[in-house]
Order: structure tokens, then sequence, then C-alpha cells
């Protein structure tokens, strides 16, 4: 299977614990976004990497979130201290673009699903 | 700000019955709109891109249409594997990369 990758599908944690996620896109694809997604609404957005710098985040994005993407190629997204309000859907997709303003259609890998008890 | 609503929030129909979901968007440049399907707890899959208004796009039994405020999404003669949760998404123009998302419409197909 060529497609983006997550793992774990499923974490369950006491609040105040530290959780980390990681995701693989497509091989060849540049960019990889973050969003999270709670139950009956969509994916928002949390923040994005081109290569391995991170271009932008999200207001949603507290300090208590961190995202890597070393070496431009996996990533990992790392709560720290988590709470109740954590409980969500963790979505990765990644995309192909070329340029500041190109079209990229992205491609998304199935979650990793949280719960903070 | 960026902003997409989706109608119905849920639909029932019965094998066979067409129809149609709306997306509603407000953007400072539309870049592209972006239509999705995600079965219960799995990730967005990838249906269609639009770019422009006037496009129009078509996968088996699903056609895709754009205009300059709205995007259709229209079902004819579905069958209960077309059962999921369909999601709308925009894309502006600027700096910004990140989509945004509509809430989606989940769509039952009765047998």
């Amino acid at each position: 299977d060529t497609g983006v990758s997550q793992d774990p599908r499923h974490k369950i944690t006491k609040r105040g614990q530290n959780v980390t996620f990681r995701c693989d896109p497509i091989s060849e694809h540049n960019r990889l976004y973050w969003y999270r997604q709670t139950l009956g609404q969509g994916p928002e957005f949390l923040t994005y990497f081109q290569n391995e710098a991170q271009l932008e985040k999200s207001r949603l994005l507290s300090d208590r979130f961190s995202a890597e993407r070393p070496k431009g190629s996996f990533s990992t997204l790392e709560i720290q201290r988590t709470e109740q309000g954590d409980s969500a859907m963790y979505l990765c997709a990644s995309s192909l673009t070329s340029g500041t303003g190109g079209r990229d259609t992205q491609y998304f890998g199935p979650g990793t699903r949280l719960t903070v008890l | 700000e960026d902003q997409v609503t989706q109608s119905p929030e849920a639909l029932r129909l019965q094998e066979g019955e067409s129809s149609s979901l709306n997306c509603s968007y407000t953007v400072s440049g539309l870049r592209g709109l972006f239509w999705y399907r995600q079965d219960p707890g799995k990730g967005p899959e990838f249906l269609f891109t639009l770019y422009s208004a006037g496009e129009e796009k078509e996968k088996e039994r699903l056609k895709a249409t754009l205009t300059k405020k709205e995007s259709f999404l229209h079902i004819t003669a579905p069958k209960p594997e077309d059962s999921a949760t369909y999601l709308c998404a925009v894309q502006a123009r600027g700096y910004g990369q990140n989509f945004v998302f509509g809430p989606g419409t989940r769509l039952s197909v009765l047998p």
C-alpha cells in the first residue's frame, strides 16, 4: 500500500499524559498536513510542512502541541499534558506541490483516534 | 474569513433515488474546491477537485459541479454502498495552504 499511513490507529490515555502520533506520507509528496476532527464536524487544520519546514500553524495549535518533520519524510505530532478536550481523530494528509501557489490535492491517512480519560 | 456550509446535514434515500448535496462557500479567492467521502472511523477519501466555475467532474454515479458560490454533488441511482459522509473543502488563494472543510452531509441509502 502506497497511501498515507498513521500510527497508532487508536490511543487511550489518562489526562495529563503525553502522547505522540506518527504519520508517513506518500513517498514523493513534499507537503504534509495535520488536521483534527471531532464527531459530526469536518476536519480542522492544525499545521503543515513543506519538506522539513513548518510553514503554518493554526491558532488551534496551543503550546501543548508540537509537530516535527525531520528530514522531510515522516512527521510526528506530540500533545503534552493531555486534556479531555483533546479527544478527537487526528488526521494526516500529504500532497505534491510545486511552487508557492500550486494547486494541491491532499490525500488523507486513516487517522489516529485519541481518547483522553 | 473563509467559510463552508453544507446541506442537508443528513439525507436518507431509497436505492435508485437520485439527489444532490450542496456545498456553499465564501472565500477571498478560490484556488480549488474538493469533495471527499468519509466512512465511519476512517480518513477522508478523495473524490474530485474543481478549479473554476462551470467545471464538472464525474466518477461512476457521482457528478460534481461548481459555480462561483456553490458546488453540487449529484448522486444518480445510488446504491447502499454509497452511504457515507460527504465532505466539501475549499482552498483559498494567498499564502495559506490549508483546506477549510464543511461539516459534511451524512448520506444513508436504504436497500
